[in-house]
């Protein structure tokens, strides 16, 4: 079945530091949504990609779905506190599996003041 | 968007009983989820709650253990059956959003089992 590849599984930065976390699927995806989900609290939908290439801002967020459609990453610019968390990065889960999704295992960020 | 609630928030229940939660949602949906999520890990769809019949299980899941319903477009039901220690963790549910892709999430029920 797909599955949904996530790296790096941590990443500790420095406030004011960018961090990067990359994801990959086994087969070409129609679309990839960004979730967050801060500690103690529940996955936020925070952009969908849809075109092969795509790149879309969300202040310091960047988000960029590659050509082939198969992978995806997340970089944050200049990374505060608030940015603390888990971002997951999810995937249709494909046949006739409307709605469904697969999700990446996520990269726990932390951000050292 | 919409806003979906959860109860019971945490509860902590001896081994071989059952726990149901409650997820409500604010708006009808057509598309309603179960997921489980150990600490620190990534979320694991349990089931997918169909309005009017029975819900569609993934693989290592099974009606017996988590039987769950859907008697309308705004609410759902999971149980959790003759539980164990190893049924401790996150259950959240989600919603399909009516005219997109993306989920809302639930705020999650935290299970301990003894």
């Amino acid at each position: 079945g797909q599955q949904v590849m996530q790296i790096p599984q941590y990443q500790h930065v420095q406030e004011g530091e960018d961090f990067t976390t990359y994801c990959n699927s086994s087969t070409t995806l129609s679309n990839i949504q960004w979730y967050k989900q801060r500690p103690g609290g529940h996955p936020v939908f925070l952009i969908q990609l849809v075109k092969s290439g795509e790149v879309k801002k969300q202040k310091r967020l960047t988000f960029q779905f590659g050509e082939a459609k198969k992978n995806s990453s997340l970089h944050i610019t200049a990374t505060q506190t608030t940015d603390v968390g888990t971002y997951f990065c999810a995937g249709p889960a494909g046949g006739t599996s409307y709605g469904k999704l697969t999700f990446g295992q996520g990269t726990i960020l932390t951000v050292h003041p | 968007s919409a806003v979906i609630s959860q109860k019971p928030s945490r509860d902590i229940c001896q081994r071989g009983t059952s726990l149901t939660i409650q997820c409500q949602v604010d708006s009808q949906v057509t598309m309603m989820f179960w997921y489980r999520q150990q600490p620190g890990q990534s979320l694991t769809l349990i089931a997918t709650a169909n309005q009017g019949s029975e819900a569609t299980y993934e693989s290592g899941f099974v009606i017996d253990k988590f039987p769950i319903s859907r008697p309308n477009l705004t609410f759902s039901t999971l149980t959790v059956s003759n539980m164990s220690p190893e049924d401790s963790s996150i259950y959240l549910c989600s919603a399909l959003a009516p005219l997109g892709n993306e989920q809302f999430f639930g705020p999650g029920t935290r299970l301990t089992v003894l």
